[in-house]
């Protein structure tokens, strides 16, 4: 069955280190999403992209980046983590015409 | 003020009771509104999907749009245990599932 699959799914990570969270769906989605989730703020949007070598900034992008080498695959990076970002983050992806996007089980990182 | 106001909960009720969540927003271009599922530690799921203003049904539960009031409901008729969960609205202007505003979720709990 085609999926959207994350990981790690846990991660312990120091502040100033860099840390890549890995997206990769099976469905061959041109739409790929990065969003992270706490308390009181729901899902708020990082990065998206539209398909290869296409990113975009969402709301909350500082501190973040992202590339798209190929259709499968949407790798989060932080390039110097902060306490701040401590979160849940979810990978997501969709087609044009379909009514929702896919979500990942999520990673949990926690920044020291 | 956020695009997409949601009641936190937590929301507590006896099993088999009728169970009502709503969310209201401020942008008039909203035109497509969905409700997602989410259970602990899990990525979101789309519960129910509709188009502007009026009802749709499904099974147990009714959503419900009232653009002229920019406010919008899920009923769960029937409530099971299996129903809790957090429940997020999410509206978007178009159906291509490329740009969704989500609300920040409301904790549903379904006692025995």
């Amino acid at each position: 069955d085609a999926e959207i699959t994350q990981s790690p799914r846990h991660k312990i990570t120091e502040t100033g280190r860099q840390v890549t969270l890995a997206c990769h769906q099976t469905w061959n989605h041109n739409n790929m999403f990065w969003y992270r989730q706490d308390l009181g703020h729901g899902l708020r949007l990082i990065h998206y992209s539209y398909g290869v070598q296409d990113t975009n900034k969402g709301e909350v992008s500082d501190g973040y980046s992202v590339s798209r080498s190929n259709t499968e695959d949407l790798p989060l990076t932080l390039e110097s983590a902060a306490s701040s970002q401590t979160s849940v983050y979810f990978c997501a992806s969709s087609d044009p015409g379909r009514e929702t996007q896919y979500f990942g089980p999520g990673t949990r990182l926690l920044v020291l | 003020q956020k695009e997409v106001e949601q009641d936190p909960g937590p929301l507590s009720v006896p099993e088999g009771a009728i169970v009502s969540l709503n969310c209201t927003y401020s942008n008039s271009a909203f035109q497509y509104f969905m409700w997602y599922r989410q259970y602990s530690r899990k990525g979101p799921e789309l519960l129910m999907y509709t188009y502007s203003s009026g009802n749709k049904e499904d099974g147990r539960f009714t959503a419900q749009v009232d653009k002229s009031s920019k406010y919008i409901s899920l009923f769960i008729r029937d409530s099971q245990p299996s129903d809790s969960a957090t429940y997020l609205c999410a509206m978007s202007e178009d159906s291509s599932a490329s740009k969704i505003i989500f609300g920040s979720g409301t904790r549903l709990s379904i006692r025995p």
